[in-house]
């Protein structure tokens, strides 16, 4: 298995300027979880799909941000307009079942300037 | 008060010693519960997770929770110098298990 691919790895941009993070689950999984990690605010939990439908999203910090899975194996984050207090590590997260482990990807590394 | 707190380090412990990692939750209805490993510049990968009070072992690695004291702790014996890395502890906070809350992590630096 593939394992959670995410894309970009890295992406840097300009403020003002419209991020799009893109990420493919495990195969079969049908829970999604985006998160951001920085130095000062650790992991956090950004918002969670079940059966492509968005359960949580109270994570998601501001309107700036939105999040879609139009099928099972694809998921967007987008980010419009970007701020550099946006810039942190996205990780993408998918499971299983319920109570299962989840399976991160390697991330996409944000830096807006 | 955080809803999941940790020593964020860093912690010290020789090659061959005992790593001992502690994490509490503030949510008495959490339900399950998940130590993961972080390598710097790397996605965090499951360790151990845990479910009922007391202890589970996998390896050298040991998790213990105590539902009570809304207290999860691992504890790596033998420890290595390739055990150096960031231990985030996670909690799920719902009956479904895919609410999940991670603590700021605690970096472990074993010495060789």
């Amino acid at each position: 298995d593939a394992g959670v691919i995410q894309s970009p790895r890295h992406e840097v941009t300009e403020m003002g300027q419209e991020v799009t993070l893109r990420c493919k689950p495990i195969s079969g999984h049908n829970s999604l979880f985006w998160y951001r990690q920085t130095m000062m605010r650790g992991l956090e939990l950004l918002i969670y799909f079940n059966n492509n439908v968005p359960i949580d999203d109270s994570g998601m910090p501001e309107d700036r941000f939105s999040a879609k899975m139009p099928n099972a194996s694809f998921s967007t984050l987008k980010i419009q307009p970007s701020e550099p207090r946006d810039s942190a590590v996205y990780f993408c997260a998918s499971i299983n079942r319920v109570g299962e482990t989840q399976y991160f990807g390697p991330g996409t590394r944000l830096l807006v300037l | 008060q955080k809803e999941v707190e940790q020593n964020s380090g860093p912690l010290s412990v020789p090659e061959g010693a005992i790593a001992s990692l502690n994490c509490t939750y503030s949510d008495r209805g959490s339900q399950s519960f998940f130590w993961y490993r972080q390598y710097s510049g790397k996605s965090p990968e499951l360790i151990m997770s845990i479910y009922s009070n007391g202890d589970k072992e996998d390896g050298r690695f040991t998790a213990q929770l105590n539902k009570a004291s809304q207290y999860v702790s691992l504890l790596i014996r033998d420890s290595q110098p390739s055990d150096s890395a960031t231990y985030l502890c996670a909690v799920n906070r719902d009956n479904y298990g895919q609410n999940f809350v991670f603590g700021p992590g605690t970096r472990l630096s074993v010495l060789p």
